[in-house]
């Protein structure tokens, strides 16, 4: 069984540039979150998608960064212009369809650098 | 805010003895917990979660305690070994609205073994 997969794993950007981070959730599992990492942090919660929906994105900077889950294909978190503080480990993390659960599975995470 | 934390960012300790890894949490609402573990470059592996109608739950080598009480929750590692050596995060979920299955991370701690 193949888990949650994140590409890239290393992104590197220059000021202004776009980012884009995909994510494909492990089989049968519905329910994608995206969590950003400071060096020597924990992780800090951005964004909770299900397929075609947000449920919630109080986590997520207003402006430049936006994050969809298409019915097909990987979830995509898009930082717009991306300036030095968007610097982080960005960390995908799914969870089973059918309610009752919590339990999030973590990917390898995309680490972005911009320069 | 409420947040969750961590009585100690670092731990050492002799490969063989027991490891207790502490969390303090301020939201009393808070009705499920997880411990995952960090290795370098990797994202967060799911360790042993419980729920807050719970006081304790073991696994293979690791014990979670939950005090509601005091809002404190341990990690137990029997017989540490060189490959526990990682950051070791709590996280809770607190239910409601939309923030189903989101999760707020404590700081982390480190976990060094010696052989």
């Amino acid at each position: 069984n193949a888990g949650v997969m994140q590409n890239p794993r290393h992104l590197v950007r220059r000021r202004g540039q776009e980012a884009r981070l995909r994510c494909s959730p492990m089989k049968g599992h519905s329910h994608v979150y995206w969590y950003r990492q400071l060096p020597e942090e924990g992780l800090k919660f951005m964004v909770y998608l299900q397929k075609e929906n947000i449920i919630d994105e109080s986590g997520m900077p207003k402006e430049r960064f936006s994050a969809e889950f298409p019915k097909e294909g990987p979830s995509i978190l898009r930082i717009q212009q991306v300036v030095r503080g968007d610097s982080a480990a960005y960390f995908c993390a799914s969870s089973p369809a059918y309610g009752g659960s919590y339990e999030q599975y973590f990917g390898p995470g995309t680490r972005l650098t911009v320069t | 805010g409420e947040s969750v934390g961590l009585h100690l960012p670092t731990l050492s300790v002799q490969e063989g003895d027991n490891s207790i890894i502490n969390c303090a949490y301020s939201n009393s609402a808070s009705d499920y917990f997880i411990w995952y573990k960090q290795e370098s470059g990797k994202g967060p592996q799911f360790i042993i979660d419980i729920r807050s109608n719970m006081d304790k739950r073991q696994g293979q080598r690791v014990t979670v305690l939950l005090n509601k009480t005091v809002k404190h929750l341990s990690l137990q590692i029997a017989a540490t070994q060189p490959g526990d050596s990682a950051v070791y995060f709590c996280a809770e979920n607190i239910p409601g609205g939309t923030s189903y299955g989101k999760l707020t991370f404590g700081q982390g701690t480190i976990l060094t073994v010696h052989p």
